[in-house]
């Protein structure tokens, strides 16, 4: 009964190849989010949906795509992944989009590594 | 520009008390969270803080002044288990959250 579950957990892959990471969220949260965090431990946001439609799109090479086929799922599709890709990227979810009192809930991450 | 500062790295003793700063310069603030992240693991929830003053949860404590653009985060009673990275973030006028990088907290026997 994990709340926000992301797979895969590991992944190790070449230069340009594409690969996907899954998120799916049991908790009736309307605001899915990708977020990546680097060596440096930084938190970035790349997308933010709510109900299903794109309401943050960060400065993010256009090789990365977010779907969401529902409020409880948000893909991450990355195309032609380069070195720099290398990270661990979070999915998370929240109650409310815009509101202050706005709890991020995340999945255990999924660690990328491109050779 | 928005930044979040706090100290890359503090070390405490088991069972003694540490303060984690926090300082912000964001377009707007609309709350501020600390989470905590244990090595390898995904960032929980701790607190949340939208009023100046004190919110004390257990042996956690966390504390604003939105006019200083200042937070702390207390924790007391230490435990080897509060070994982790405490990350501070702060929502701003648009209802972004700002992250800082994080301290790495490391207590010692």
């Amino acid at each position: 009964d994990t709340a926000v579950s992301q797979t895969p957990k590991y992944l190790v892959t070449q230069m340009g190849n594409d690969k996907s990471i899954k998120c799916e969220q049991n908790l009736g949260h309307d605001t899915m989010y990708w977020y990546k965090q680097d060596s440096k431990k930084f938190l970035k946001i790349m997308f933010s949906y709510n109900n299903k439609e794109l309401i943050i799109n960060e400065t993010v090479p256009n090789r990365f795509s977010p779907k969401s086929p529902d409020k409880a799922h948000l893909n991450l599709h990355i195309n032609s992944l380069e070195l720099g890709d290398s990270a661990v990227y979070f999915c998370a979810s929240s109650p409310l989009g815009f509101s202050g009192a706005n709890v991020l809930t995340f999945g255990a991450g999924s660690r990328l590594t491109v050779l | 520009g928005q930044n979040i500062d706090q100290p890359t790295e503090m070390t405490a003793t088991e069972g003694a008390i540490v303060q984690i700063n926090c300082t912000y310069q964001t377009s707007g603030f609309n709350g501020l969270f600390w989470y905590q992240q244990h090595a390898g693991e995904a960032p929980t929830f701790l607190s949340y803080n939208v009023l100046d003053g004190l919110e004390e949860k257990g042996r956690f404590s966390s504390f604003l002044s939105r006019s200083k653009g200042y937070s702390y985060l207390l924790l007391k009673e230490l435990q080897m288990k509060d070994s982790a990275s405490y990350l501070c973030a702060v929502m701003n006028s648009n209802y972004q959250l700002i992250w800082g990088a994080g301290t790495k907290l490391i207590i010692k026997p």
